[in-house]
């Protein structure tokens, strides 16, 4: 009930593409679903959240969009760099006290090609 | 940078040995969270404090325990080292007046039993 499915577990794109990362849930007591990017030897980063009330958010190059009805979400990239290339991990918490621990997926290698 | 702040960077020790990693939140956030990073594990929630006091638990070990001190820094106590304990422990940090649940994590301690 817990688990976060993240794919694919690695990516290659091109410099100037769009990196597409998906992730599905299964419990329907998540209600905030954030994107972190990780660097080699560095903490994961918060990326861009968002909460199920809206279908897609946007920052910048990055957007999320949600399909509660499917329990998926997905991370966009628009014209990827290749300072893009990190490690992304999705995650899901709810709002309960005492349950807003972050669950994750096992995590995206993306490699950004120049 | 994150604001949150973890120490020491890399730590080298010998099965059966205790150690004590330390975390420092953001300035005036009260909750920290702790979790473990391993290559076959992936990211996965340890414990959460809250001003003080334990709110959750994840998959922690009972030989693992931590505590949070009154001007909000927390330790974590890891003991009778196994090899498999070799990770890359965080700690994060959320703002009590967070809309949603941002948690800003540390560089991390990487952890390694010989």
């Amino acid at each position: 009930q817990q688990q976060v499915k993240q794919s694919p577990q690695s990516l290659i794109v091109q410099k100037g593409g769009i990196s597409i990362i998906n992730c599905a849930y299964e419990n329907t007591a998540f209600d905030y679903f954030p994107w972190y990017q990780q660097f080699p030897g560095k903490g994961p980063a918060l990326l861009i959240a968002i909460r199920p009330d809206v279908s897609e958010k946007k920052e910048g190059r990055f957007t999320i969009s949600f399909n509660k009805s499917a329990k998926q979400f997905s991370l966009h990239i628009m014209d990827s760099q290749p300072g893009d290339s990190a490690t992304y991990f999705c995650a899901a918490s709810t709002k309960d006290t005492g349950r807003r621990a972050l669950t994750f997926g096992s995590g995206t290698r993306l490699q950004v090609q120049p | 940078d994150s604001g949150v702040t973890q120490t020491p960077k890399h730590l080298i020790t010998a099965t059966g040995q205790r150690v004590t990693l330390r975390c420092s939140p953001r300035s005036g956030d009260l909750s920290v969270y702790w979790y473990q990073q391993s290559l076959d594990q992936g990211l996965q929630f340890l414990i959460q404090y809250y001003n003080g006091e334990e709110r959750a638990k994840g998959n922690i070990l009972e030989r693992f325990s931590a505590q949070q001190f009154p001007d909000l820094h927390s330790e974590l106590n890891l003991s009778s080292l196994e090899l498999g304990d070799s990770a890359l422990y965080f700690c994060a940090s959320s703002p009590t007046s967070a809309v949603y649940n941002e948690q800003f994590f540390g560089p991390g301690t990487r952890l390694t039993v010989l």
